[in-house]
This record gives C-alpha cells, sequence and structure tokens, in this order.
C-alpha cells in the first residue's frame, strides 16, 4: 500500500517559532503537494511539487516555504508562525500523469500559541 | 479558485443510493473529473475519476452529463460508514485543488 508520513500528528509552537512539517512517501511519486485545511474552507493548496527542488505556488503560499531536496521528502517551513496559522495541514503525493488518484498523509494538527 | 460547485450538506438514508452533485461548467477538454472522500480526522481518500465515459469501481459510479459540464458520483448502497465530506475536483496532471465539499450524512 502506498504510504504518506507525515511527522507529527499533533504540534504546538510559540509565535515567531521557525516550524518544519515533514512529509514522507513510499511510492516514488514525482508529485507532492501541501494543503492546510480549515473549518467550512475546505482543503486549500499551499504549494506543490512536481518534480526534486521544483515547486509551485498554490493558492495561499504567504507565509509559506517549502524544500524538496529528495524525491521521497516534501517539507513545509513556516518561517515564523503566527496564530492565524493553527490550522490542519495535509500532504499528499501522486504519478503526474492523469488519471493518478493522489494519496494523502494523515495530517499535523498544529496549535501556534 | 476552485473549479467546482457543490451543495454543502445532503442527508441519504442508509441503504439507499447517495447522489452527489458537483457542477463544473468551465472544465477544459483535458481536465479529469476526480472524486475524494474524507472521513472524519482522516485524511482525503481517492474514490473514483473520469474523463467523458461514466466510471464504476468498487466504491462508487461516477455519470458525466454529455457536455461534461456536471457529474453526479453515486453510492449505491449508502452505509453509516459513509458519512464524510466529499470532494469532486478537476484536474490537469500536477495541479490539484479542492473546494469545500459536500457533507453528506448518511441516517440510520
Amino acid at each position: 500500500d502506498v504510504k504518506v508520513t507525515q511527522s507529527s500528528r499533533y504540534l504546538v509552537k510559540r509565535t515567531g517559532e521557525k516550524v518544519f512539517l515533514e512529509c514522507v512517501q513510499d511510492m516514488d511519486h514525482e508529485n507532492m503537494f501541501w494543503y492546510r485545511q480549515d473549518p467550512g474552507l475546505g482543503l486549500r493548496l499551499i504549494y506543490f511539487s512536481y518534480d526534486v527542488k521544483m515547486k509551485e505556488k498554490g493558492d495561499i503560499p504567504e507565509g509559506y516555504s517549502v524544500s524538496r531536496e529528495k524525491k521521497e521528502r516534501f517539507s513545509l517551513i513556516l518561517e515564523s508562525a503566527s496564530t492565524n496559522q493553527t490550522s490542519m495541514y495535509l500532504c499528499a503525493s501522486s504519478l503526474p500523469r492523469v488519471g493518478a488518484g493522489a494519496f494523502f498523509g494523515q495530517g499535523t494538527r498544529l496549535t501556534v500559541v | 479558485d476552485a473549479k467546482t460547485t457543490q451543495p454543502p450538506s445532503m442527508d441519504c438514508a442508509e441503504g439507499r443510493a447517495a447522489n452527489l452533485p458537483c457542477n463544473h461548467s468551465t472544465i477544459s477538454g483535458n481536465e479529469y473529473v476526480y472524486w475524494y472522500r474524507q472521513i472524519h480526522s482522516q485524511g482525503p481518500q481517492y474514490i473514483i475519476h473520469g474523463l467523458k465515459n461514466n466510471e464504476t469501481n468498487e466504491m462508487a459510479s461516477l455519470i458525466i452529463t454529455e457536455d461534461r459540464k456536471s457529474s453526479t458520483l453515486i453510492l449505491p448502497h449508502a452505509t453509516l460508514r459513509d458519512t464524510a465530506v466529499y470532494y469532486c475536483i478537476v484536474r490537469v496532471e500536477n495541479d490539484m485543488r479542492f473546494g469545500a465539499g459536500t457533507r453528506l450524512t448518511v441516517k440510520p
């Protein structure tokens, strides 16, 4: 089975801290995605990557950056965490071809205090 | 912006068919329609996808209108475990954006 693993299920950080959320997939997928999910807003795309060292902005990239140094790992970075970044963060991966379904991790619930 | 419109919520009786609509009037010729669902506290799960033709798998059926401007996901015999938020998205290769989805509640 495809596995997408996010490093933490729950995380509490202080305002102003630099936060790293890690995502690892084991199926050699080219595409990886980071979303945040807030009540009533659904899943909103932050960044995605279609290859190592490649990244594209999604709908809400402000306040975030990403890193993809290896194919299996996609990191989301909050440069200076703020309380409005308290959210559920979801990582996904997929093959690049159309017709390929995406696989999601279980999510990281981040609280910034 | 998401390219799809779905009703915010629907109810369905257990054992009956659940028909979830999705409008995607601006879909382009090479975009596929995908459906995912998210059960509370879990990551979204892929259900089915299609381009033009109707599709069926072990989880659901997907009916796409001839003009491709709308589609319907059908769960033929809904169970309580099908209670979830269902997302319809249109996608070409790398990009994958979700809307707010439909919260389906299956009632006994």
